[in-house]
């Protein structure tokens, strides 16, 4: 099956910075990615949806200047996390269709942990 | 709008006991129906997924689900439980159309006691 990196595994960082993370397809085109956040024992949430040359679509709820996404290449797509606060600590995943396959199946990257300190 | 109710939050099995995982879902049209479990610190592994070819099932580490259009339910099923089943599961749903989102419910906790 396809494969779907994310870059790094987990953070750390202080307050107020800013953080990217990197989600990679590493044997596909991905035209559309997602972004999800899960918080400690619950769901995964959909933030955004990344579009490649085009602007990301985010959900009702999700500050767009906050969680910037740029999808620049069909195996790229980046989001960065923009003045950090505690409350953004959380699981942050990725995902992307192959558009070969038929099955509509999403793969999922194995995740970034994020700690704002 | 597509959803998905997981019910119950916890379920607790013994060993060798059946495992019954339920999901219910909504949808205008039979959507794509999807299992994913996740263990601790770790991302989603797909346990198995129905895209309207056969309404029964199989996937990995001897799991299965039954997708039942009358009752809206994809329930998944193990029939002997092992300690390493022991993990949260999702069940999530999505449109017949590529570049779609997944939207998932809210997981069950899976407990296997020896």
């Amino acid at each position: 099956g396809a494969v779907v990196s994310q870059h790094p595994s987990w953070v750390i960082c202080k307050s107020g910075t800013s953080v990217k993370i990197e989600c990679r397809s590493l044997d596909f085109q991905a035209t559309t990615m997602f972004w999800y956040r899960q918080f400690p024992k619950q769901s995964l949430m959909l933030m955004a949806t990344s579009n490649e040359g085009s602007k990301a679509t985010y959900e009702q709820g999700v500050e767009k200047d906050k969680f910037l996404i740029n999808h620049a290449s069909l195996t790229l797509s980046t989001l960065t996390v923009t003045s950090a606060h505690p409350e953004d600590s959380s699981f942050y995943i990725c995902s992307a269709g192959d558009p070969s396959e038929s099955s509509y199946e999403q793969y999922f990257g194995p995740g970034t942990r994020l700690t704002v300190t | 709008a597509q959803s998905v109710t997981q019910l119950g939050s916890h379920v607790s099995v013994s060993e060798g006991a059946l495992v019954l995982l339920r999901c219910n879902y909504s949808s205008s049209v039979p959507p794509y129906l999807f299992w994913y479990v996740q263990y601790p610190n770790q991302g989603l592994q797909l346990l198995l997924k129905y895209t309207s070819a056969a309404t029964l099932v199989k996937g990995i580490n001897g799991f299965e689900a039954e997708f039942k259009k009358s009752e809206t339910s994809f329930h998944l099923t193990k029939p002997s439980a092992h300690m390493s089943d022991a993990a949260e599961y999702f069940c999530a749903v999505s449109e017949r159309e590529a570049g779609t989102a997944l939207i998932f419910g809210k997981g069950t906790t899976l407990s296997v006691s020896s």
